[in-house]
């Protein structure tokens, strides 16, 4: 069965500080999607980025960073000098190729609180 | 523009009265769900449907129904709400393996 563990339930940090917050994946699947998504204190959910199992390459999308690593399962999302406006609970999430019924399981979520 | 809608945003209820959450997605999108998020759990899919008139249960489905007449509409029904199912619902809808869009959520109080 899938599953995404996100250990960290909050992390704090000062404004202009770089944060890694981690996720691990388990699958039995070669072929599986991730994904983060974020949830600001309005609610909704926001679509940040996915990813294939046959792509390991890093993504840069500008203060942001995914570093995927399939030796480790992990998908782990780098917010490099913070701003307030990131905090927000972040979610990684895992959709097996086709076992599952293409669910997505979320992990718990990860609280950032970006202090100024 | 592209989206998943819900209504209501808001409702608070009472034990045992019947309600529905409508969810309607303009994306022509063969998958959608339900989830329900609550405290220190996460997102938890409550239903699913793979296309018109496939349904099927997620992980938490005691208490709900859905049902998928129409591929655009999967709404959410509570036919004999209990306070546990307090919560706040999130809708949405995606094309397999790509990213899912999420409605703005609809948070239910039952009392």
């Amino acid at each position: 069965a899938q599953k995404v563990t996100q250990a960290q339930t909050e992390i704090s940090v000062v404004e202009k500080e770089d944060v890694t917050l981690d996720c691990v994946y388990e699958t039995r699947d070669t072929t599986y999607y991730l994904f983060w998504y974020k949830q600001p204190p309005s609610g909704e959910l926001v679509f940040l980025i996915r990813r294939n199992s046959f792509d390991e390459q890093n993504e840069i999308s500008g203060r942001y960073s995914w570093n995927f690593q399939k030796s480790t399962s992990s998908f782990n999302f780098t917010i490099t000098a913070s701003q307030v406006v990131d905090s927000a609970v972040y979610f990684c999430a895992l959709s097996e190729g086709g076992g599952s019924n293409y669910k997505l399981t979320f992990g718990k979520g990860t609280l950032l609180t970006v202090n100024p | 523009e592209a989206q998943v809608t819900q209504n209501p945003r808001y409702l608070i209820t009472v034990t045992g009265k019947k309600l529905t959450v409508t969810c309607s997605q303009n994306m022509n999108h063969e998958y959608m769900s339900w989830y329900r998020q609550d405290p220190g759990l996460g997102l938890r899919q409550i239903y699913y449907s793979m296309n018109v008139e496939v349904t099927d249960k997620g992980d938490v489905p005691e208490g709900y129904k859905v049902s998928r007449k129409e591929k655009r509409n999967f709404p959410l029904i509570l036919e004999s709400p209990s306070p546990n199912q307090t919560s706040l619902y999130f809708c949405a809808s995606r094309k397999v393996h790509n990213e899912q869009f999420f409605g703005p959520g609809t948070r239910l109080t039952v009392l």
